[in-house]
């Protein structure tokens, strides 16, 4: 078990500028989110994969940002055009089966900090 | 909708003190689950525990203790003896069980001075 693995660690970009970021979710996890942390604040839900299909999506998650997770393993999550007010930690977790179950907590990577100038 | 609140934003003590941290959640559902997460300063989440609305049981884990009361919509959580180690922004976060994402409090910063 190598954990939650998020590429790259820090990024930083001028405004108008597309990035994208990785995830590789714990190997046998077939359940991955997105949540982004802003300073001071905890982390808010994105959205969440069950293998590849997007089962959910937030109201955080505008136009300009796309998460995929083509073969049910890592996930990308890309954001175009990017404004400054994205600037945040973006956090990748994954489990086995729902979050409440029993022996199923959201492993967390360590996140990508992302800052746009 | 759920939210959890964690009123108090900065916490500093002094090491070998013992020390409480809020968490007060609000939801429609009957059963959920409550969690604290430890986010230290390289900002990993580490999960710290899982308790689900049926089991009112305080548990405790080392110098860690959760006191959850249903009445009171609070999940509680001391440290006993706190290290400076225990120096972390702690979560304390609720998921319904018929949804999928979980609801973090905003946080509270533990400061354990030597």
């Amino acid at each position: 078990d190598t954990g939650v693995s998020q590429d790259p660690r820090h990024k930083i970009t001028k405004r108008g500028q597309n990035v994208t970021f990785r995830c590789d979710p714990i190997s046998e996890h077939n359940r991955l989110y997105w949540y982004r942390q802003t300073l001071g604040q905890g982390p808010e839900f994105l959205t969440y994969f069950q293998n590849e299909a997007q089962l959910e999506k937030s109201r955080l998650l505008s136009d300009r940002f796309s998460a995929e997770r083509p073969k049910g393993s890592f996930s990308t999550l890309e954001i175009q055009r990017t404004e400054q007010g994205d600037s945040a930690m973006y956090l990748c977790a994954s489990s086995y089966e729902q979050p409440s179950s029993y022996n199923s907590p959201l492993h967390f990577g360590n996140g990508t900090r992302l800052t746009v100038t | 909708a759920q939210k959890v609140t964690q009123a108090q934003t900065e916490i500093s003590v002094v090491e070998k003190e013992d020390v409480t941290l809020d968490c007060v959640y609000e939801t429609r559902d009957t059963t959920y689950y409550l969690f604290w997460y430890k986010q230290p300063p390289s900002g990993e989440l580490v999960f710290l525990i899982r308790r689900n609305s049926f089991d009112e049981q305080n548990e405790i884990s080392g110098r860690y203790s959760w006191n959850f009361q249903k009445s009171t919509s609070s999940f509680n959580f001391t440290i006993t003896a706190s290290q400076v180690v225990d120096s972390a922004v702690y979560f304390c976060a609720l998921i319904e069980t018929s949804g999928s994402r979980l609801t973090f409090g905003e946080g509270t910063q533990l400061t354990v001075n030597p």
